[in-house]
């Protein structure tokens, strides 16, 4: 089915510890994002990339780096783990950066103890 | 940056009934969406809708931009529209800003 595939969908990790967290879209979108999830808060702009070759910080950037591999792929990295960041990370893209056909992936639930 | 409110934060209602979600946003935009989340997390668009309005089945949506306002409407509705419904907002950048969200629970 086409869509934004996402991988791992729980992943528990020591503080420290580092881990990619894995998105790839078959839709040909341009333009991909990360998001966390946090209670109470909305969905937060972690970081994005326009179209292939480009990454940009969003609301939340710290602590995270991101690689566009190619058109299809999106990965976020954790280098050194920490508490605050156990959250639920959503994946997305779009067609453009104007949100026409935002779609988001099923999420990856991160639990940081 | 853009600030986002949504009201009411929780709504229950009983099958069948009609509902209005608000959307506030601080300043002029060019992207307005809304969303919904269902129980098991999965996040669905719903409209892009940055002026006007749209109609899709028992959902419809209304942006006034100038008032900086949006609406979404949800008629008969059913046990299935429960969930989160997230408002988002951006102008002219990549970025969008989402609300907390209206939690709406539809009981039988």
């Amino acid at each position: 089915n086409a869509g934004v595939t996402q991988t791992p969908k729980f992943q528990v990790l020591k503080t420290g510890q580092s881990m990619t967290l894995q998105c790839a879209q078959d839709m040909n979108h341009n333009s991909m994002y990360w998001y966390r999830q946090d209670p109470g808060m909305g969905l937060r702009l972690i970081y994005y990339s326009a179209s292939e070759g480009t990454t940009d910080k969003g609301e939340v950037p710290n602590g995270y780096n991101v690689s566009r591999l190619n058109k299809r792929e999106f990965s976020l990295r954790l280098e050194s783990a920490a508490p605050s960041q156990t959250s639920v990370y959503f994946c997305a893209s779009s067609v453009s950066g104007m949100g026409y056909g935002y779609t988001f992936g099923s999420g990856t639930r991160l639990t940081v103890v | 940056g853009i600030q986002v409110e949504q009201s009411p934060p929780d709504l229950i209602l009983q099958e069948g009934a009609n509902s209005t979600l608000r959307c506030n946003f601080s300043d002029s935009v060019n992207n307005l969406q809304w969303f919904h989340q269902n129980p098991w997390g999965q996040l669905i668009n719903l409209f892009y809708i940055p002026s006007g309005t749209k109609q899709n089945g028992r959902l419809s949506a209304t942006t006034v931009a100038t008032e900086r306002y949006s609406l979404l409407y949800i008629s008969s509705s059913q046990t299935t529209d429960s969930g989160v419904y997230f408002c988002a907002a951006g102008a002219g950048s990549y970025q969008l800003t989402f609300g907390k969200g209206t939690k709406l629970s539809v009981i039988p």
